[in-house]
């Protein structure tokens, strides 16, 4: 089955800086690549997602890149607020199948 | 308002017992999934239904068991054979099709004494 690795665990920036966290998967016929937030004792949400056939999403702040070849994907956060400090979770999935998760990544944007 | 509602959000029980987490959903997705979540852990699939009367196990099934009988509800049952129940479970559900959104549970927290 699929098999979605995520870098860093934890990662601590300072305010207004850039932040990327990085995923690889193991199956080349992954073609969704969901992006999860998760604040302090809060459910996840979507906060950005790609299909295989995009290789760049920007949503203000928020970008996600995929290279298909290395079969990774990456979130960039530019500006980092501290409202940004949470649980970031990578995903992929095929098809109809369910997602796979990463491990998830801990956020910390200091003021 | 519609989305998807889990309870109780703490729920504490003896070693031995056999538990039963509640997911409802009004978003009228086909798709319900569990998720056990452990520090570290990322999100695991514990048991998913993409049809009513019909489910499939995840990645980590032994010791859950599940049922599907109306579309609005996917109850998970943790039981006594779950040698580590201790955990945040979070409740999922989606539309069923490719590439669509999971909507999330707000979670419950389970504490096995």
């Amino acid at each position: 089955g699929e098999n979605v690795e995520q870098h860093p665990s934890t990662l601590s920036v300072q305010e207004g800086d850039s932040a990327v966290i990085k995923c690889t998967y193991s199956d080349s016929a992954s073609n969704y690549f969901p992006w999860y937030k998760q604040e302090l004792g809060k459910r996840p949400q979507l906060i950005i997602d790609i299909r295989s056939n995009v290789g760049e999403k920007k949503d203000q702040r928020i970008a996600v890149t995929l290279n298909k070849t290395a079969k990774h994907f990456s979130l960039h956060i530019t500006e980092t607020q501290p409202e940004d400090s949470a649980v970031y979770f990578c995903a992929a999935s095929i098809g109809y199948s369910t997602l796979t998760f990463g491990k998830g990544t801990m956020l910390l944007v200091s003021p | 308002d519609g989305g998807i509602t889990q309870s109780p959000k703490y729920l504490f029980r003896k070693e031995g017992q056999n538990v039963t987490l509640s997911c409802e959903q009004n978003l009228n997705h086909d798709a319900m999934y569990w998720y056990r979540q452990d520090p570290g852990q990322g999100l695991r699939l514990i048991y998913y239904s993409q049809i009513v009367n019909d489910f499939q196990k995840g990645d980590i099934a032994e010791g859950y068991s599940v049922s599907r009988e109306k579309k609005e509800s996917f109850p998970l049952t943790v039981t006594s054979a779950q040698k580590n129940p201790t955990a945040f479970y979070l409740c999922a559900s989606s539309d069923l099709g490719a590439n669509t959104e999971a909507f999330f549970g707000q979670g419950t927290r389970l504490t096995v004494v």
